[in-house]
């Protein structure tokens, strides 16, 4: 079946311009997680999206970053006034409930350089 | 602070050689997931442990729990180029929404 999507794969924008990712989650997962990887490095949780609960965005680094998911499916994480420090690969994972099966299913990100 | 910190960051092995990894953490996790990552791909799920002392095998891998599920560790028998990549380990607490994970071990095996 199809996994999770992203896009674009590969975006390039000049500071202080916006920018929008999205997330197209594996079709009746509840739950959707947006990550960023920083080269060579492992990845540091941004949000967290589960059903119609309030999203945990205790990971978002400042309030130039914002995420929504609509309908419970597809989600955008917006980026604004881009920084060079935001150039980053930003992953999206989804997962079909927070029971006992945390195990979650990834895209192949989203690549963004800010010049 | 919760961190799981992984054990090498790097390795570089030639093929045919054993290694192991280590993710370590002062923290009691419910469960943990070995995770690898192929460059320009997002991680693949390996296997997930959630019982203290829990042994499971995947061909030439083997993953281990610790006891007090603290910590965890990855062994590789006679490694392959095609196990290239970059290992993350991953915790989740019980009723916790937040998973962690580790910086990763990047390993590289010449042929």
């Amino acid at each position: 079946g199809a996994g999770v999507s992203q896009s674009p794969s590969n975006k390039v924008t000049e500071k202080g311009k916006d920018v929008e990712l999205r997330c197209d989650p594996i079709s009746g997962h509840t739950a959707l997680y947006w990550y960023r990887q920083s080269l060579g490095q492992g990845l540091e949780f941004l949000i967290y999206f589960q059903g119609n609960s309030a999203p945990d965005k205790s990971g978002l680094p400042s309030d130039r970053f914002s995420a929504e998911r609509t309908g419970g499916s597809v989600s955008t994480l917006t980026i604004q006034r881009t920084q060079q420090e935001d150039s980053a690969v930003y992953l999206c994972a989804s997962s079909p409930d927070r029971g006992l099966n945390y195990e979650q299913y990834f895209g192949p990100g989203t690549r963004l350089t800010v010049t | 602070t919760q961190l799981l910190e992984q054990s090498p960051q790097f390795l570089s092995i030639q093929e045919g050689e054993n290694l192991t990894v280590y993710c370590n953490s002062s923290s009691v996790f419910s469960s943990l997931q070995w995770y690898r990552q192929e460059p320009g791909e997002g991680p693949v799920l390996l296997v997930t442990v959630v019982t203290g002392g829990e042994v499971k095998k995947l061909k030439r891998l083997t993953f281990q729990f610790g006891d007090a599920r603290k910590d965890s560790s990855l062994h590789i028998t006679a490694a392959q180029p095609g196990d290239t990549g970059l290992y993350l380990c991953a915790g989740d607490h019980t009723g916790g929404f937040k998973t962690i994970f580790g910086a990763g071990t990047r390993l590289f095996v010449k042929a």
